[in-house]
């Protein structure tokens, strides 16, 4: 286990709605990510958080938001949910956001939307 | 662009058969990161290995061993004498340091390893 944990791990929606996620990194990690994966698809970077502020962001649509708290975890949060959106929802931590850092990855979140 | 690409989708093989795993990337980048991720039923992927684009030697964990060639832009991933635990999805995935201040991955589609006893 990397030490990385989410939750909740299941989810549903309706269309519309708004969802938050949560995401709690490895300890000494101070770096999250967060991917999308669709059914039979690789993950999909929707942003990184640093140090609190956002490090970068995915082609993702401003609906997508994130944070990142004094303690390194993190939340992810969709407005106005659409169909699509249906998919796991990745976390990884790294010790800082560079190229030559390992990525560890959560359990996911499985989000439905209806 | 940057791209990572996983031509098989679907392997199966009876254990204790080898398999190999093909990954191609596309990269304009002369500094780049490779991994190997195992995703299996429960949706964690499990980090299995990461080279940087200056080391080209083959490395080997055990029952896992990988062969880098830059010439060919492959990152091939081969499990000897497979066992049932051995099934799962394996992502390739690139990192780029032109990508910035970020280390996102680029992950390929992924082949899915059916090892059946």
């Amino acid at each position: 286990e990397t030490g990385v944990t989410q939750s909740p791990t299941h989810l549903i929606k309706t269309r519309g709605q708004q969802v938050t996620l949560r995401c709690s990194s490895q300890s000494g990690h101070n770096t999250v990510s967060w991917y999308q994966q669709a059914l039979g698809q690789g993950p999909q970077f929707i942003f990184q958080y640093y140090r609190e502020e956002e490090n970068g962001r995915g082609n993702f649509p401003p609906r997508f938001s994130g944070l990142q708290f004094p303690n390194y975890s993190s939340e992810l949060n969709v407005n106005a949910l659409e169909l699509d959106d249906s998919a796991l929802y990745l976390c990884a931590s790294s010790t800082a956001g560079t190229v030559t850092d390992t990525q560890y990855f959560g359990p996911g979140t499985r989000l439905t939307v209806l | 662009a940057q791209k990572v690409t996983q031509a098989q989708t679907e392997i199966s093989v009876v254990e204790k058969e080898d398999v190999t795993l093909d990954c191609v990337y596309e990269t304009r980048d002369t500094t780049y990161y490779l991994f190997w991720y195992k995703q299996p039923p429960s949706g964690e992927l499990v980090f299995l290995i990461r080279r940087n684009s200056f080391d080209e030697q083959n490395e080997i964990s055990g029952r896992y061993s990988w062969n880098f060639q830059k010439s060919t832009s492959s990152f091939n991933f081969t499990i000897t004498a497979s066992q049932v635990v051995d099934s799962a999805v394996y992502f390739c995935a690139l990192s780029e340091a032109r990508g910035g201040a970020t280390n996102k991955l680029i992950f390929g589609t992924g082949t899915l390893l059916a090892v059946q006893p």
